[in-house]
């Protein structure tokens, strides 16, 4: 089946500061979402995104499928971005280990 | 607003008494399921519906049943909840197939004792 790899799987920074992180797929495929997962435990969705560029305020997102991979831009990091943050493959939706992010004032 | 709506947040429970989690979407998505989150083994499909009377299992369908009488309800039912059944669970929704974007309820977080 397949496998959906997330880097890095722990992140600290600083307020203000900008990240990015990376999601692989071990196959092609049609469809991929970013979650944050708050920790309150909700599963919030930031961006459905099969293929290009996204923007959604201080988050974009860019997936480039022939590649077998998508990326989470998060600019200006705020302490309430921190939580674990999902890539999922539709399908039979096949999340990847997740991104544990932790944004300290 | 668009949103599923899971209930309860919170339950705990004793071993072999039976309890229905509820799960409902007003956005008149076809397609259902239920998911429960572990450490360690994060996400796993219970089961999933396609539509109205359509169910099918997932990657961990056994101590789980469920239903789809109505488009807009999908409720998972434990008969005998087992301790090995604690974990977070969380009903999704998307519009047509598997393939579209999905939103997720607010989670339930059970205790079985």
């Amino acid at each position: 089946g397949i496998q959906v790899e997330q880097s890095p799987p722990d992140l600290i920074l600083q307020e203000g500061a900008n990240s990015t992180l990376r999601c692989n797929f071990s196959d092609s495929v049609n469809n991929l979402q970013w979650f944050h997962q708050n920790p309150w435990g909700q599963l919030i969705n930031l961006f459905y995104i099969p293929s290009g560029t996204k923007q959604n305020g201080r988050l974009s997102a860019t997936t480039v499928a022939t590649e077998r991979y998508s990326l989470l831009y998060i600019s200006s990091s705020q302490t309430t971005d921190s939580g674990v943050y999902f890539c999922a493959v539709l399908g039979k939706l096949i999340f990847g280990q997740g991104t544990e992010l932790s944004v300290k004032p | 607003e668009a949103q599923v709506t899971q209930n309860p947040r919170y339950l705990i429970t004793v071993t072999g008494k039976k309890l229905t989690v509820t799960c409902s979407q007003n956005m008149n998505h076809e397609y259902m399921s239920w998911y429960r989150q572990d450490p360690g083994l994060g996400l796993r499909q219970i089961y999933y519906s396609m539509n109205v009377e359509v169910t099918d299992k997932g990657d961990v369908p056994e101590g789980y049943k469920v239903s789809r009488k109505e488009k807009r309800n999908f409720p998972l039912i434990l008969e005998s909840p087992s301790p090995n059944q604690t974990s977070l669970y969380f009903c999704a929704s998307s519009p047509r197939t598997a393939l579209h974007g999905y939103t997720f309820g607010s989670g339930t977080r059970l205790t079985v004792v």
